[in-house]
Order: structure tokens, then C-alpha cells, then sequence
């Protein structure tokens, strides 16, 4: 079990918005952590998609985008297009355990 | 271009060892704390270890630890990942990505897959 909590899969037709949350807790995210996402294509290494809670790299359409607020965070896509059929994950810090960098379980868009 | 290239992957028994490698290139190697990020068969992302810039700070995680090590030679611009005792549950594929700002990972290589078997 995932120390930061996605849905399993988010679904959406071709235009529409989906959302994927990220929820954490007092020892991460509620504590004032950033949180990053990533998109991984089918078959491809992961890349980072948002940084610092909304930040985008370079590259990365404004169809994507990040919010945090308490002890969770959100991925936004809007204008959802057939290429954005992928995995996708949180990751943050994480002040309770050893090591310090925690990932969500994923979570799995599939466009309609 | 910014580049990390992974290698030594392959198939070894219960009980084997193995060593990763990730060459770096396109960046000054020697200023960025560095990663190993596995991801098992259909699964999730899982972070293995972390290393600093100067080798000065190290943490693994707990299904790791004891058994891993991970090391870097900045000079050949190299990040290392030496796994002992392996177990079949540390079959997935290993990837090493850079540390911006001791926050997000960027860029990943591609990977390189590990199968323990008998």
C-alpha cells in the first residue's frame, strides 16, 4: 500500500476534463512537502509532467494542471486527447520513514 | 542533451548479486544528487535509493536495505547500484533519474530490467 493514495483508473471522452487525486498525510503533503507528477506512456520510461504542486517544464501543454491544498493534490487535464491515455503518479517527501521520496500506486487514464 | 543511460540488467537466481549502471551525460554530473526508481511487473513506481552530489548523504528504502548499495563516480560521470542477496520480488525494471532541487525527478533513463529466477 502506497503511502500517498491515487485511484486505480479515471476514464474521460475526447474534450472532456478529469481530475486525479493524491491523497497524502501530516507527515508529507500536510506538511507542507511539494508534490511532482509524471505521465508514463505505455512501454516508456516516466517524465515529469508538473513540478512544485503546478509548475510545468517546459514542453508540457497548459492542458495540464496541478493544485494542492491540505493533505492532498490534484492533476487536472483538460481537452483530453487520445495521447494522454497513460499511467500517472504523485510523488512527494516524506518526513516519517527512512528514505525520504514516496510515490503514489498510479493511476491509470483511459480515454473513451 | 540531457541523457542517463542505464545498463547491467539481466536474469540472476534467488540469492545472486548484480551491479546497475547509469552513465550521465549533457549536464554536470558532480552537482546533482542522483536516484534508482524501480517499478515491478505491471506495478507502480517504487524509490530504491538516493545518493548526494558528494556521496556525503545516502538512504534506501526499507525492502532494500542491507542489501543494496548505491554509489556514483563523478569523475566518469557514473551512477552504480550494487544489488546482493536478490529475492524474486526485486524483479522490475530499474531506472535512475536525476534529483532537481532535492524535489522532483527529471529526466528518467531507460531502464534497465532485472529478473531473479531460478
Amino acid at each position: 500500500q502506497s503511502v500517498l493514495t491515487q485511484p486505480p483508473s479515471v476514464s474521460g471522452a475526447p474534450g472532456q476534463r478529469v481530475t486525479i487525486s493524491c491523497t497524502g498525510s501530516s507527515s508529507n503533503i500536510g506538511a507542507g512537502y511539494d508534490v511532482h507528477w509524471y505521465q508514463q506512456l505505455p512501454g516508456t520510461a516516466p517524465k515529469l509532467l508538473i513540478y512544485g504542486n503546478s509548475n510545468r517544464p517546459s514542453g508540457v501543454p497548459d492542458r495540464f494542471s496541478g493544485s494542492k491544498s491540505g493533505t492532498s493534490a490534484s492533476l487536472a487535464i483538460t481537452g483530453l486527447q487520445a495521447e494522454d491515455e497513460a499511467d500517472y503518479y504523485c510523488q512527494s517527501y516524506d518526513s516519517s520513514l527512512s528514505g525520504p521520496w514516496v510515490f503514489g500506486g498510479g493511476t491509470k487514464l483511459t480515454v473513451l | 542533451e540531457v541523457q542517463l543511460v542505464e545498463s547491467g540488467g539481466g536474469l540472476v537466481k534467488p540469492g545472486g548479486s548484480l551491479r546497475l549502471s547509469c552513465a550521465a551525460s549533457g549536464f554536470t554530473f558532480s552537482s546533482y544528487s542522483m536516484n534508482w526508481v524501480r517499478q515491478a511487473p505491471g506495478k507502480g513506481l517504487e524509490w530504491v535509493s538516493s545518493i548526494s552530489s558528494s556521496s556525503s548523504y545516502i538512504y534506501y528504502a526499507d525492502s532494500v536495505k542491507g542489501r543494496f548499495t548505491i554509489s556514483r563516480d563523478n569523475a566518469k560521470n557514473s551512477l552504480y547500484l550494487q544489488m546482493n542477496s536478490l529475492r524474486a520480488e526485486d524483479t522490475a525494471v530499474y531506472y535512475c533519474a536525476r534529483d532537481d532541487y532535492e524535489s522532483w525527478f527529471d529526466p528518467w533513463g531507460q531502464g534497465t530490467l532485472v529478473t531473479v529466477s531460478s
